[in-house]
């Protein structure tokens, strides 16, 4: 189990640019998220996927964000016509049912990946 | 984006001193999650409480499932210079796998 990873650790693109992160959950979990973290604040929710379905949106995903997860392993993320206000930290976490407890909502992220528009 | 109250906002404290922070919502909660983070990282999940009333411990941090399931509370005792950081709840409601954060709070500990 080698945990949560992300990449790239950061990026630095030019406002109207595009954008495209990747994570790749801990083995087997079944649910994958996205979050958006800006400074002096908690992570807000982006979207989340069950397998390869993305069950939930939020509103904060406008039209110029995508995410997938074509096999239900890794995820990714892009941004279309990137705005210096998507400037932020973009986390990924990923969960799973535990056979002992049954459902569980215990969520593990990764190390994040640091945007800059500028 | 909505978040979750968390108080105290910051706090500084001797090492060695007892910590307690806590988290309301206005809506009932199913699951609460404690996270810390360090700048720059991801959170790291330090415990998890799934029942009203839980009390669950891990090391020196113990937290607390509220009563009403609005609230929740984190307790770290004995206090050293590693527990700086920010420190997140996170709650789950409804039947969403989704949750929503805390506004966080920020730990200075003075040796």
């Amino acid at each position: 189990d080698t945990g949560v990873s992300q990449n790239p650790r950061h990026k630095i693109t030019k406002r109207g640019q595009n954008v495209t992160f990747r994570c790749d959950p801990i083995s087997e979990h079944n649910r994958l998220y996205w979050y958006r973290q800006t400074l002096g604040q908690g992570p807000e929710f982006l979207t989340y996927f069950q397998n390869e379905a993305q069950l939930e949106k939020s509103r904060l995903l406008s039209d110029r964000f995508s995410a997938e997860r074509p096999k239900g392993s890794f995820s990714t993320l892009e941004i279309q016509r990137t705005e210096q206000g998507d400037s932020a930290m973009y986390l990924c976490a990923s969960s799973s049912n535990d056979p002992d407890r049954g459902l569980t909502y215990e969520q593990y992220f990764g190390p994040g990946t640091r945007l800059t528009v500028t | 984006g909505q978040q979750l109250n968390q108080s105290p906002q910051s706090m500084f404290i001797q090492e060695g001193e007892d910590v307690s922070m806590n988290c309301t919502s206005s809506s009932i909660f199913n699951t609460w999650l404690w996270y810390k983070q360090d700048p720059g990282e991801g959170p790291v999940l330090l415990i998890a409480l799934y029942k009203a009333g839980e009390l669950t411990s891990n090391g020196r941090l113990t937290a607390q499932f509220g009563i009403t399931r609005k609230d929740s509370f984190l307790n770290i005792s004995a206090s050293i210079p590693s527990d700086v950081g920010i420190y997140f709840c996170a709650g789950q409601y409804g039947r969403t796998y989704k949750y929503i954060f805390g506004t966080g709070t920020r730990l200075k500990v003075l040796a």
